[in-house]
């Protein structure tokens, strides 16, 4: 039963446009999200976060937005560079549940030059 | 990456041997979990710990897996007899010890199994 799901495995995007990664969860439960970037042969990198109290957080070129009536977020990057080209992870934890992550699948994105 | 520290990167056993993966937190960080990623999957948790202390042990196979956090030293992830279905990336994050609120996890770099 996979309670974080990321439906697209990929996405390609031009350099300087807007990337939009999707997230969708199922557990009513969760009320922290991450967003995560992975590089092959590395370990995944924390980018932003968001409490369920808000609906967005930016950070730089980063914007997250939450709608928990959807139980839905997405990763804004704009402008996308071509550094930004990885695998990137949503996750969702509890409160309660002594912070473990539950993952999505991840979406590889590629941004073109 | 991000300061926690895995080793070996790789580890390769045959069927049936020991596996001890090794992981030192950030400095300053007192909260130790564990994942495993399977190719083309996301991560999976494992293991919650603290030092001297399994707080959430959810996600660990009930047999041939077990878990450290000494007062002393790395957090250890022991799997005994390995098998063929062992083989994955093996990652390590830690956070800080929290007063409250929402801490994020950082990850190290992950120890890649191969079961021959």
């Amino acid at each position: 039963d996979q309670q974080v799901k990321q439906n697209s495995p990929s996405l390609s995007v031009q350099e300087g446009r807007i990337s939009i990664l999707n997230c969708d969860y199922t557990n009513s439960m969760f009320d922290y999200f991450l967003w995560y970037k992975k590089y092959p042969a590395e370990g995944p990198t924390f980018l932003i976060s968001i409490s369920s109290i808000k609906d967005k957080n930016e950070d730089g070129r980063f914007t997250v937005f939450l709608n928990k009536s959807a139980k839905h977020l997405s990763l804004h990057i704009v402008p996308s560079q071509p550094g930004d080209s990885a695998v990137y992870f949503c996750a969702a934890a509890t409160s309660g549940s002594a912070r473990q992550l539950t993952f999505g699948s991840g979406t590889q994105l590629t941004v073109l030059p | 990456n991000a300061g926690v520290m895995q080793n070996p990167r790789h580890l390769v056993r045959r069927r049936g041997q020991e596996a001890r993966l090794r992981c030192s937190p950030m400095k300053g960080h007192s909260h130790v979990y564990w994942y495993r990623q399977l190719p083309e999957e996301g991560l999976k948790f494992m293991v919650y710990l603290q030092k001297e202390n399994i707080i959430d042990e959810s996600g660990m196979p009930k047999e041939r897996f077990s878990a450290e956090f000494p007062k002393e030293g790395p957090s250890i992830l022991r799997i005994q007899q390995v098998v063929r279905g062992d083989s994955a990336a093996y990652f390590c994050a830690s956070s800080p010890r929290t007063g409250g609120g929402n801490q994020p996890q950082h990850f190290g770099d992950g120890t890649r199994l191969s079961i021959l």
